[in-house]
């Protein structure tokens, strides 16, 4: 049963600390995705990989968050500093070829930065 | 501000009942998707429909794209307990190079036997 996997699941941690969040895609998908969930903007695309390239990161906050891909198992996304307002669900979705194809999302995790 | 409107925000209905949660946007979008998210997990996805007017049918679950390629509705027929979840919509925009998507707030939806 393929799955995307994310750790960790929860982290707490103090404004200013280095966050950095790990995805696992389906095997054999070249397409990743990192969303962030909140209340109050729903799900957010934050950056777009296609056979480990970034393509799109156009939604990320670009002087403290960065996104990559060291191998086609394992994608990162890091928070330096992280701030009260990046408490979220940080979601990986990983696909086949495009994005108009299914992506798969991982379970999440849940970031409180205090 | 959302692209895309999901309404109503929130649904409470009885087992049986039968129920339907609109998107509505004022731009055209190549292709539209329909995810269920349950607590604690990430969306999956349930339709996509690409053609203006088109019908899908899942089982107690219909899926409608408007004519205008703009819009979307989703209908459940005889709503059961394990239709409870988080419904968001997905639109596919025709001016990115790329088809990205971008999501709506949702509408949560509550069965109660």
């Amino acid at each position: 049963d393929a799955r995307v996997t994310q750790t960790p699941r929860h982290k707490v941690t103090e404004m200013g600390q280095e966050v950095t969040m790990r995805c696992q895609p389906i095997l054999g998908h070249n397409t990743v995705f990192w969303y962030r969930q909140t209340m109050m903007q729903g799900l957010e695309l934050l950056a777009y990989f296609r056979n480990r390239a970034p393509l799109d990161d156009s939604g990320m906050p670009k002087d403290r968050f960065s996104a990559e891909m060291p191998d086609a198992t394992l994608a990162t996304l890091k928070i330096q500093p992280s701030e009260p307002r990046d408490s979220a669900v940080y979601f990986c979705a990983s696909g086949r070829d495009s994005p108009m194809d299914e992506q798969f999302f991982g379970p999440g995790t849940r970031l409180t930065v205090l | 501000t959302q692209l895309l409107e999901q309404s109503p925000q929130f649904l409470s209905i009885q087992e049986g009942e039968n129920l339907t949660v609109y998107c509505n946007s004022s731009s055209v979008f190549s292709s539209l998707q329909w995810y269920r998210q349950e607590p604690g997990e990430g969306p999956v996805l349930l339709v996509t429909v690409v053609t203006g007017g088109e019908v899908k049918k899942l089982k107690r679950l219909t899926f409608q794209f408007g004519d205008a390629r703009k819009d979307s509705s989703l209908h459940i027929t005889a709503a059961q307990p394990g239709d409870t979840g988080l419904y968001l919509c997905a639109g596919a925009s025709l001016t990115d190079s790329w088809g990205k998507f971008q999501f709506g707030a949702g509408t949560q939806v509550v069965v109660t036997p």
